[in-house]
């Protein structure tokens, strides 16, 4: 069957940097998406990311190796605003997407 | 308005009773979704119509009934619930299914509960 994994929760502390990471098994691969959810709001596009290799937007970067089936979301220099869950979510071979559970993120002073 | 909006943002229902939601998208796109999302699971795609013809639909109870009357609004209509369908029901919209990057644009979900 096809497997998203990702934590379900992380801590971290304000300023810090955390890496939240996500490792899948798919049936193909078309791409893989990070999006943000702050509590009791929609879910809000991140990141994208189909060829291997770092995307840095601001403060947060996204990082794919297909070969591996993973990726991770970095966010440098943490803000209280952060503190959300974060989904990762891949597009299979037939643009289906495989969504993980998520990650709540809790940013501590 | 902007975005995708939801409305109601809460309900509450009895087993017997026929509720439905509502999604309108103000961004032009030609897709438009309804997710499931359950605390601590993911999402869980319902229904996917493109150019106001369903898609998708990942045997989904018959107690859920979609309804896309045109591009921008795409209604779900429940009835006779159980209790285990209580959850936040997400609309999202996208450009195509398909095109490239393909984004979401989420809606901020009902809440619903079934007693």
């Amino acid at each position: 069957g096809q497997n998203i994994d990702q934590p379900t929760e992380m801590t971290a502390t304000e300023g810090a940097i955390v890496q939240i990471n996500c490792t899948y098994q798919t049936s193909g691969f078309n791409g893989l998406f990070w999006y943000q959810q702050h509590a009791g709001e929609a879910p809000t596009f991140l990141s994208y990311n189909v060829l291997d290799g770092l995307e840095e937007k601001g403060r947060f970067s996204s990082f794919l190796s297909r070969s591996k089936g993973y990726s991770y979301l970095l966010l440098k220099e943490l803000q209280m605003k952060d503190s959300a869950s974060y989904l990762c979510a891949v597009r299979d071979s037939n643009y289906q997407l495989i969504w993980g559970a998520g990650t709540k993120l809790i940013i501590k002073p | 308005e902007t975005g995708v909006t939801q409305t109601p943002r809460h309900l509450v229902m009895g087993m017997t009773n026929k509720k439905s939601l509502k999604c309108e998208q103000h961004l032009g796109h030609n897709a438009m979704y309804w997710y499931k999302q359950s605390a601590k699971k993911p999402l869980e795609l319902m229904f996917v119509y493109s150019l106001e013809e369903r898609v998708e639909n990942n045997s989904v109870p018959s107690r859920f009934s979609p309804e896309c009357p045109n591009s921008s609004h795409l209604f779900l209509h429940l009835h006779t619930l159980q209790p285990e369908d209580s959850a936040l029901y997400l609309c999202a919209s996208s450009q195509d299914v398909t095109a490239g990057a393909n984004v979401l644009t989420f809606g901020a979900g009902s809440r619903l509960t079934v007693l």
